[in-house]
């Protein structure tokens, strides 16, 4: 049974710092997806990670997978205010592929 | 375009009530999702539609009934419901269901709430 581990669950930004939310999977899979979700909203896709190695930046967000290590990255650079939200990172199930296992996800509070 | 929209956005009702949410998608997408979001924690999935047929039924009580209509239109018929399955609701789409590429893309939800 896939089982997505995030961490840390809850992080307090100081503004201009850098930070990185960390995500654990336990079976193999090359697919993984980051999310973002305001209080009261729905969830917002940022990242579609699908292969050893793959790289993507946004902004002030990056994110990273690494197969082999079953770990993606969500690296924030230089926080600021309107990055404040819960972010989750979702791993495909090879075992039954299109059935998204969300890690627990990450509340991000960024303040002055 | 990249919408997927959802009525109600809010839903009130009591436990002998019948009621439906509705999903819809133009985007060409061929999968449709339903997924459970308690507050502070991770949407659970709980039925996946592929071309119009169910594909993936998570152990959801009876009480929850989806329907595919046609292939832009997901419904939700709600029955008998238990103050437990106060949520949101979250429906998503995607192009294919298992294809390589496939990222889901959400819409705002309903938020349920059982009296």
């Amino acid at each position: 049974e896939l089982k997505v581990e995030q961490n840390p669950l809850f992080l307090s930004m100081q503004e201009e710092k850098n930070y990185t939310i960390y995500c654990n999977y336990s079976t193999t899979s090359d697919r993984l997806y980051w999310y973002r979700q305001d209080p009261g909203k729905s969830l917002e896709s940022l990242f579609v990670l699908l292969s050893n190695g793959a790289v993507k930046q946004e902004g002030r967000l990056m994110a990273s997978l690494d197969t082999k290590a079953r770990l993606s990255t969500l690296h924030i650079t230089a926080a600021v205010h309107d990055l404040s939200a819960t972010y989750f990172c979702a791993v495909d199930d090879a075992d039954s592929w299109g059935k998204l296992q969300f890690g627990a996800g990450t509340q991000v509070v960024v303040t002055p | 375009d990249t919408e997927v929209t959802q009525t109600p956005k809010h839903l009130v009702m009591g436990m002998t009530n019948k009621k439906s949410l509705k999903c819809e998608q133009h985007m060409g997408h061929r999968a449709m999702y339903w997924y459970k979001q308690k507050a502070k924690k991770p949407p659970e999935l709980m039925f996946v539609y592929s071309y119009e047929k169910l594909s993936i039924n998570e152990s959801v009580p009876s009480r929850f009934s989806p329907e595919c209509p046609n292939s832009s239109l997901l419904n939700l018929h709600l029955h008998a419901l238990q103050p437990e399955d106060s949520a949101l609701y979250l429906c998503a789409s995607s192009q294919d269901w298992g294809g390589v590429t496939d990222t889901q893309y959400f819409g705002p939800g309903t938020r349920l709430t059982v009296l």
